[in-house]
Formats: structure tokens, C-alpha cells, sequence
């Protein structure tokens, strides 16, 4: 497979526990956040995403949390399972992004122990 | 729907040839962009496109080169392949102007020797 994330933060659960990403942005002017998740040898795949104007959204084993006061987003993932082994992305769009452009993050490798 | 496409998914070129890596979308997606992904890195824009006809510099689009014909096609041309080229390439499209994710493709390896 694909060599993403040999250089990136490694966050290791054991399967069954509970999983936290962190990212922190920069733009406060952001209003629209999104995690991705990219598996080896694949493109980024759509997770969750959240509007500034919220402060919480679950979806199916996963929450994404966002405080703007600290520019902090995370992610959670519930009874994390080997399949969320992956690359996690957080990205962030402001209404005056030219283009439309995402601001993507540096991404923390998930390793999910049996 | 297929979402994005791009093909080749590998290829292998020599220093100095020159390739065109191909992306469609079948999602009547205004904004299209190019990203590139080196081992261990996070994505880097290298072009994108708002609409047909339309395209604009990101970050890193030394030594590449775009078009936008047509709404669905957004081909990226490089010139003159250089090892520093050596990458995954990510085409990515999204339906309108924030507060919508973008879709990526599946990715084309290249491999410049």
C-alpha cells in the first residue's frame, strides 16, 4: 500500500476503546469544518463534518467536536475497531476561501490493536 | 454515479516526458481541484478550476499545467517530468460554495526514475 503516514503523529488504541484526534486551526474566519479518513492506498474519504455554528454533531460511531474560542476540533470515535486504522485529516473552509479551497491539516495516523 | 475517476492509477515515467493524468466527475460538480500527497505529508493544492473554462494556481503548480473544457473533465498536464514530481495526485471536486465537502478521486501513483 501507499506510504502516507510514516512521518505523521501515531495515536495506538486498542480495539474496542475509545479514539481522539486533535487538530487545531488558525482562521477564525473558518465556519465549516470536516474530517477525512484515508486508508493505505486510497483517496480521502468524507467522516463527518461540522458548521461553526454548532459545537457538537454525532454521526454513526463518531462525534466531532469544535470550540472555536480555541480554534480546537476533535474527533472521536467510539469502540474503535481495526477497520478505522487509517490517516485522519481535519479541514476547515472559510467563506472567503478563492476557489472554495479546504485548509487541510497535517493528519494523525490511527493503529488499531487487536 | 461513479464520483471521480482518474486514471492512470500508476504509472512510471522517465526525467524529461511528459503525461497528462486524467479526472472526471459525473456529479455536475462546479469546483475542481488537483492535490499532490508525498509520503508522510499532508495534501498540497496544485491547481483548481470554479468552472468550465476557469482555472487558478494553488499552492505548488510549478511544472504542471491544467484545462477545463468541460464541466466534467479536468486533465492535468506535466512537462518535462522531474523526480521531485514523484507523488500520489488526488483529484478532488465539490457541487457548490461552502459548507459542502469535497470528493476525491482514487488517486494516480507516479513514479518519476
Amino acid at each position: 500500500g501507499e506510504s502516507v503516514g510514516l512521518h505523521l503523529p501515531t495515536l495506538s488504541v486498542q480495539e474496542g476503546d475509545n479514539s481522539i484526534i486533535n487538530c487545531a486551526y488558525s482562521n477564525s474566519a473558518s465556519d465549516y469544518f470536516i474530517w477525512y479518513k484515508q486508508e493505505s492506498g486510497k483517496g480521502p474519504q468524507f467522516i463527518i463534518d461540522i458548521r461553526s455554528n454548532m459545537d457538537k454533531r454525532q454521526g454513526q460511531r463518531v462525534t466531532v467536536l469544535l470550540n472555536k474560542t480555541v480554534k480546537h476540533l476533535s474527533l472521536q470515535i467510539a469502540a474503535t475497531q481495526p477497520g478505522d486504522s487509517a490517516v485522519y485529516f481535519c479541514a476547515e473552509n472559510s467563506p472567503k476561501a478563492a476557489g472554495n479551497k479546504l485548509t487541510f491539516g497535517g493528519g494523525t495516523r490511527v493503529l488499531v490493536k487487536p | 454515479n461513479a464520483g471521480v475517476t482518474q486514471t492512470p492509477k500508476f504509472r512510471i515515467l522517465k526525467i524529461g516526458q511528459s503525461m497528462t493524468l486524467q479526472c472526471a466527475q459525473d456529479m455536475n460538480h462546479n469546483y475542481m481541484y488537483w492535490y499532490r500527497q508525498d509520503p508522510g505529508m499532508g495534501l498540497k493544492l496544485i491547481y483548481y478550476s470554479v468552472g468550465a473554462g476557469i482555472t487558478d494556481k494553488g499552492e505548488v503548480p510549478n511544472g504542471y499545467n491544467v484545462s477545463r473544457s468541460t464541466t466534467e473533465d479536468f486533465p492535468l498536464r506535466l512537462e518535462l517530468a522531474a523526480p521531485s514530481q514523484t507523488s500520489v495526485y488526488f483529484c478532488a471536486s465539490t457541487g457548490r460554495k461552502g459548507w459542502e465537502t469535497q470528493y476525491f478521486g482514487p488517486g494516480t501513483r507516479l513514479l518519476v526514475l
